[in-house]
């Protein structure tokens, strides 16, 4: 399985603010996602970050509130920003692995709290 | 559009006590159906990848099966320990995206 470290583990934001989730990966791999999951539900996929090109947004989520960054094959950003509580979720990312490179494995997650 | 439906939303079991947790899907052309295990404050912990019809895969006391429309994960006399949320997710042929369920949360009392 893929080790997938994020950071920071959790943190408690002001609203108005903007806060960068850093995540890392113990190889290099092509695609890396992340995920959205509001308390109490499922996860939602925000975008998928591809090195060396922009990422690509699902429905509902927009470059500039959610700002994401792949300098590398091993190496990706998510930004949450101008916070407001409804931004309050846990984010994920994770990548693909496997044989035929389809599972998927997450992270420990951001739990964010903004308030 | 990808949908998937898990079922009960929750469920409570005496140890011992063995049951299923249903997921339902429709999707154009499945690439793979996922099932994670996650605990409360933490990311979701792979469990297994289904591919095609009558494929089954076991893991402790827990096996997948898959069908052309739904998949059970049976939980074969489970203990406290296997308290969490299993959430199920499917992967279409076309691209890598995951497409999640609700998730049931299974509480095994003592």
């Amino acid at each position: 399985s893929a080790v997938i470290s994020q950071k920071p583990s959790r943190d408690i934001c002001q609203r108005g603010t903007s806060l960068t989730i850093q995540c890392q990966v113990d190889s290099q791999v092509t695609m890396m996602f992340w995920y959205r999951q509001q308390p109490g539900q499922s996860l939602t996929l925000i975008a998928t970050a591809n090195q060396g090109s922009e990422a690509t947004y699902e429905s509902g989520f927009v470059i500039d509130k959610f700002p994401i960054s792949r300098p590398n094959l091993t190496f990706s950003t998510l930004t949450v920003s101008n916070m407001s509580p409804e931004d309050s979720s846990i984010y994920l990312c994770t990548t693909l692995r496997g044989v035929w490179g389809t599972e998927a494995f997450f992270g420990q997650g951001t739990r964010l709290t903004v308030v | 559009e990808d949908q998937v439906t898990q079922s009960p939303e929750a469920l409570r079991l005496q140890e011992g006590e063995s049951s299923s947790l249903n997921c339902s899907y429709t999707v154009s052309g499945l690439r793979g159906l996922f099932w994670y295990r996650q605990d409360p404050g933490k990311g979701p912990e792979f469990l297994f990848t289904l591919y095609s019809a009558g494929e089954e895969k076991e893991k402790e006391r827990l096996k997948a099966t898959l069908t052309k429309k739904e998949s059970f994960l049976h939980i074969t006399a489970p203990k406290p320990e296997d308290s969490a949320t299993y959430l199920c997710a499917v992967q279409e042929t076309s691209g890598s995206r995951l497409t999640f369920g609700e998730g049931t949360q299974l509480t095994v009392n003592p």
